[in-house]
C-alpha cells in the first residue's frame, strides 16, 4: 500500500539552479510531513519538516510546501550544489499512524 | 553520528536460516521503527515499538518478530529466510510516539545466499 508516491525516481540539475522533488499522499489522516536525505551506506538524516496547519516551511536553501486540498508536498533547493546529491525521502506521519516513506528520488547535482 | 547504534553491519547467511538484528536507540528514546529497504525500494515500514509495547505494524512478514527490552533496545528476529528477504534493514528512533522526527541507524545489510 503505497499511501506515500514520489513519482521521479531520479532528477538531475545543474550546480546553481533549483531543484524541485515532488510527493504525494493518499491517506488524508497524514498531517505531518517531513523530508529525509539519504548517502549510500548511510541512514537516512532528517531534512526538514512541516504540519498541516503550515503550507510553507523553510530552512536557509530547503523550503518544503505543502497543498493539502491536492495531498501533495514538494521540496525546493536553492541554489543546489553538488553535496546535495543523495537520494531524498518524503514521510508522512498521523497521530494514529507510523511514519510512512515514499521510494526516494535521487537527485544528481552536476557542477 | 545519529546515536542509534545497529549490530551487526552486514550479515550472510544461507535460506532457511534465523538471524537476530540489535537496534539501540538515541539515549532517552523511546518508539523504535524498523524499515527494511530491498533494492531500489523505498522504506518499507515493518513495525514500531513505543516504551516496551507494538504501537503500529506495517508490512511485516509472520516469519519476522520484534520486540522491545525494559532498557529500550530492540531485536528484529527473521526467521525461515528466503532469498527475497535480502535488503537493507534499518532501525530508527524517536523520543515520542509521533509528530516527531526519526534518527536512523546506519542500518543492517541482510544478504541471505
Amino acid at each position: 500500500d503505497q499511501q506515500v508516491k514520489q513519482n521521479s525516481p531520479s532528477l538531475s540539475v545543474q550546480e546553481g539552479r533549483i531543484s524541485i522533488l515532488n510527493c504525494d499522499y493518499t491517506n488524508s489522516m497524514f498531517d505531518y510531513f517531513l523530508w529525509y536525505k539519504k548517502y549510500p551506506a548511510e541512514g537516512p538524516t532528517f531534512l526538514i519538516s512541516i504540519s498541516s496547519i503550515k503550507d510553507k516551511n523553510e530552512d536557509g536553501r530547503f523550503t518544503v510546501f505543502l497543498n493539502k486540498s491536492a495531498k501533495h508536498l514538494s521540496l525546493h533547493i536553492v541554489p543546489s550544489q553538488p553535496g546535495d546529491s543523495a537520494v531524498y525521502f518524503c514521510a508522512a506521519q498521523s497521530s494514529n499512524n507510523d511514519m510512512r516513506f515514499g521510494a526516494g528520488t535521487r537527485l544528481t547535482v552536476k557542477p | 553520528d545519529s546515536g542509534v547504534t545497529q549490530t551487526p553491519k552486514h550479515l550472510i547467511t544461507a535460506t532457511g536460516q534465523r538471524v537476530t538484528l540489535r537496534c539501540s536507540p538515541r539515549s532517552g528514546d523511546l518508539s523504535v521503527y524498523w524499515y527494511q529497504q530491498s533494492l531500489d525500494q523505498g522504506l518499507q515500514f515493518l513495525i514500531q515499538y513505543y516504551n516496551g509495547e507494538e504501537r503500529a505494524k506495517g508490512n511485516i512478514l509472520e516469519r519476522f518478530s520484534a520486540q522491545q527490552f525494559p532498557d529500550l533496545h530492540s531485536e528484529l528476529n527473521l526467521s525461515s529466510l528466503e532469498l527475497g528477504d535480502s535488503a537493507l534493514y534499518f532501525c530508527a528512533s524517536s523520543s515520542r510516539a509521533s509528530y516527531e522526527k526519526l534518527f536512523f541507524g546506519s542500518g543492517t545489510q541482510l544478504s541471505v545466499l
